[in-house]
């Protein structure tokens, strides 16, 4: 079965700061993706970046990069220059192989992020 | 394009009472979700379609909860009868799986209150 775990309920970080968002996963596929939402207050999520299994460079969305660690099943959040704006939930999700019909995206329980001024 | 699409918005409704929350997906997307979050629970996936058929209920919480898919444009979560348990919120997601990958865009969330 698969499972992702995020060992931080909360973080407190200076803004300007960078700040890394734990998650680590368990599955037996060989084939899976790794995500990363935010949700702000106002409840919306928002998709940050996607890692694939397979992919050998860490992803990179501006000022947003997973470090994938496949060995050691971790796929953690890495935030540079933290602003205001930043302070959120961060959820981190998974999804099994895509050939598979029942494939589906589950969710951590999500770190509290707050950037102080 | 207008994103997916959830009514409504707020929903406050007493014990007993049928409750439908509306989702129109993303247009072109293939596969539709409905996730419930609370505070305990976390996240929760409810059931999800791929093509209109459903794939997965294995997460309905229980037969007061049905989902369907009439169409490509519009799903309806229903809850009879509603309880105070059932208080969350509930969102609507859709993808479209295109090559090894699949991003779900989700809806604002349909806050529900059951008194």
């Amino acid at each position: 079965a698969q499972k992702i775990t995020q060992t931080q309920p909360g973080m407190f970080v200076q803004e300007k700061e960078a700040v890394t968002l734990d998650c680590t996963y368990d599955t037996s596929d060989q084939s899976y993706g790794l995500f990363w939402y935010k949700q702000p207050s106002s409840g919306e999520m928002i998709f940050l970046i996607y890692q694939g299994s397979y992919d050998e460079q860490n992803a990179t969305e501006g000022r947003y990069s997973l470090n994938f660690q496949k060995a050691r099943k971790s796929a953690n959040l890495v935030i540079s220059a933290s602003q205001l704006g930043d302070s959120a939930m961060y959820f981190c999700a998974m999804r099994g192989p895509t050939y598979s019909s029942a494939s589906k995206i589950i969710f951590g329980s999500g770190t509290r992020l707050s950037i102080r001024p | 394009d207008a994103g997916v699409i959830q009514s409504p918005r707020h929903e406050v409704t007493e014990m007993g009472q049928e409750v439908t929350l509306r989702c129109k997906p993303i247009s072109g997307h293939d596969y539709l979700f409905w996730y419930r979050q609370t505070m305990m629970r976390g996240l929760e996936l409810l059931i999800y379609f791929n093509n209109n058929v459903p794939i997965d209920d294995s997460g309905m919480p229980e037969d007061r909860f049905s989902a369907k898919m009439p169409n490509a444009s519009f799903s309806t979560l229903k809850i009879q009868p509603s309880e105070p348990r059932d208080s969350a919120v509930y969102f609507c997601a859709s993808s479209l799986m295109a090559g090894d990958w699949y991003e779900q865009y989700f809806g604002p969330g349909t806050r529900l209150t059951v008194t």
